[in-house]
């Protein structure tokens, strides 16, 4: 049973630079949550969809950031230009309902230099 | 919007003592949901609390839901170093489901 397939897992560039982080959500699932944590902030919800709609997207930092969701099998979060302060682990999680259980992806470690 | 906070956002215990973290929300609850982030790992789902008043129990681990749906907590008795990481709540609001902070555990053998 395949869970939430998030790539890469780590990704290292420079400042400036494009970066896509990718979602595979569980299959069936129709809400689809992207999440950003660091030691100093904790767990943030940047944004969520349902049925690829995105439904809130008031956690994201700033219009550097955007996310997208094409189909119901595949999300990405774009940072653009990248900052050093965008350095932290991405998690994407899904669940099949907005007030079941999500499960979470192994996340992206992301840094920048 | 809603918000859920949590305390401590620290624990540091003995081994075979016993820990405990605290969630409330601003608002009542549809549920509360309770999750465990190992060290390096992801945050895995433990539990679900619907019921007012709700208790469940996981061997060491015990989850509570206040009467008025708006505060929980989750009690680990004796706890061990496999406890270590961190716990976080999430409060469903009509289906707005919001994290905590969450609270880390370390444990000293």
């Amino acid at each position: 049973d395949a869970g939430v397939i998030q790539s890469p897992r780590h990704e290292v560039t420079e400042m400036g630079q494009e970066v896509t982080l990718r979602c595979k959500p569980i299959s069936g699932h129709d809400y689809l949550f992207w999440y950003r944590q660091t030691m100093m902030r904790g767990l943030e919800l940047l944004i969520y969809f349902n049925n690829n709609v995105p439904i809130d997207d008031s956690g994201m930092p700033e219009d550097r950031f955007s996310a997208k969701m094409p189909n119901a099998s595949f999300s990405t979060l774009k940072i653009q230009p990248s900052e050093p302060r965008d350095s932290a682990v991405y998690f994407c999680a899904s669940s099949p309902s907005g007030y079941q259980p999500q499960h979470f992806g192994d996340g992206t470690r992301l840094s920048i230099l | 919007g809603q918000q859920v906070m949590q305390i401590p956002q620290y624990q540091h215990v003995q081994e075979g003592e016993d820990f405990t973290t605290y969630c409330n929300s601003s608002t009542t609850l549809s549920n509360i949901q309770w999750y465990k982030q190992r060290p390096g790992g992801h945050p895995v789902f433990l539990i679900q609390l619907v019921k007012s008043g709700e208790v469940k129990k996981q061997k060491r681990l015990t989850f509570q839901f206040g009467e008025a749906k708006k505060n929980s907590s989750l009690h680990i008795t004796a706890t061990q170093t496999t406890d270590v990481g961190t716990y976080f709540c999430a409060g469903d609001n009509n289906n707005d489901m919001r994290f905590g902070a969450g609270t880390r555990l370390t444990v000293k053998p």
